[in-house]
Formats: C-alpha cells, structure tokens, sequence
C-alpha cells in the first residue's frame, strides 16, 4: 500500500540555522512527490513538487528537496531558517501515479524555530 | 484571484448531532476535495469531484457522512449524527483537472464534538 512517514514529528533549530525534514514513501511505480506547509489556522500552501527529471527541486520561500529513488527518500532543505518558517510541514505522494490528483500524506513534522 | 473559501471556521456541536460545512472552490476549478485532518495527523482525503461528479469516496464514512457538490461549483460536506471521533480540521481543496495540478487550499472548518 502507497505510504509516507515522516519520522521526526517536532524539530527545533536556531534562526539561521541549516534544516533538514525527512519523508520516506512506499510506491510501486514512479512516485509524484510534494511538501507543503501549514501555518497555525491556516491552509496547506505547496512548497514544492517533483515529477520527473531533476531529481533536486526547487521551491518557494528559498526551500529544496532531493528526491532518492533508491532510499525512498524525497527530504526537505533549507540552508538558513527564518523565525517566519515555524509551522508544520508535510510530505505527501500523490496516488494512481498521479492521475486522480488523490494526495496521500505523512504524518507531519512541527518545526519550531529558537531565536 | 480569490482563494477557497470555507466556513463556517469554526464549530462545537454535541455527538448526536448533525453539522454541515461549506465550500467554494477556486472559480474555474473542476476538481474539489475534502480532507479530514485529524490532530497530530495529515490531512486524509474523504472524497473528491469532477465538476458534480464523484470521483474517489473510498474512504467516506457513508454512514454518516454525505458530501454534494450541485451545479458544479459550491460544495457541501455532511455528517449526520457526529461521534466524538469527528473532531478535526475539516479542509475544502480545489485544482484544475489532472493529476499533476496544483491543489489550493481553504482554511479549514475545525470541528469539536463534545
């Protein structure tokens, strides 16, 4: 069954710090990838998406993730934080290899930042 | 352009009872969906439609829930009688059709049955 886990549920790290969240899936065939990120009240905004090609992708608000096809792995960077960047974010696979636009997505992780 | 609006966006109703949300999707997009986000989860998708059809409801609790979307445009999502585990965020998406469309996303409606 198509699945995603994102391992760590709360991080925290120091303004101007370097970030890293982690997304693993589980899908057969070539996987459509997503993050997105939700502040408090708020709705989920895309940061980010990979298809096909690159496997490192660029996204709004100076975020990046490289996708692995051989860890399973599609993770979320940004080299220097900004206190703006607290809230939650998610990985998500997009399911029937994209065809519906049905989304399945991992559990979250919290990002609190320190000043 | 305006974004999905969704309300009420806020509601606390008492297990038994029956509640509806609303949904107005971006104009122009084809494709609605609702999430149930549940807290400390992501979002799990009840049902999506094209246009005013269903496309996927497999995980709709049909006992219970019930969604429509008339004309195409607006929706409404159901849930008669609520259970204590309904108590979620209950999020309205919309994108252009296929698969590889950008969702946008409301607000959200939070629920709590008390």
């Amino acid at each position: 069954a198509q699945s995603v886990t994102q391992p760590d549920i709360h991080i925290t790290v120091s303004e101007g710090a370097s970030l890293e969240l982690r997304c693993n899936y589980s899908y057969g065939a070539t996987p459509y990838l997503f993050w997105y990120v939700q502040s408090p009240g708020q709705g989920l905004q895309l940061l980010l998406k990979y298809f096909s090609g690159d496997t490192l992708v660029q996204g709004i608000k100076g975020f990046e993730a490289e996708f692995k096809r051989s860890q399973s792995s599609f993770n979320l960077r940004k080299p220097s934080v900004h206190w703006s960047d607290a809230a939650e974010y998610f990985c998500a696979v997009g399911a029937d290899s994209g065809n519906t636009g049905k989304l399945i997505f991992g559990q979250g992780t919290t990002l609190q930042v320190k000043p | 352009e305006a974004g999905v609006a969704q309300s009420p966006r806020y509601k606390i109703i008492e297990k038994r009872q029956s509640v509806a949300f609303w949904c107005n999707p971006i104009s122009g997009h084809a494709t609605l969906y609702w999430y149930q986000q549940i807290l400390g989860q992501g979002p799990k998708l009840l049902i999506q439609f094209q246009n005013n059809g269903v496309v996927d409801d497999s995980q709709l609790p049909k006992d219970r829930f019930s969604a429509e979307r008339l004309k195409g445009v607006d929706s409404t999502l159901k849930i008669q009688p609520a259970k204590l585990e309904d108590s979620a965020v209950y999020l309205c998406a919309s994108s252009s059709p296929g698969g590889r469309s950008e969702q946008y996303f409301g607000p959200g409606t939070r629920l709590t049955v008390t």
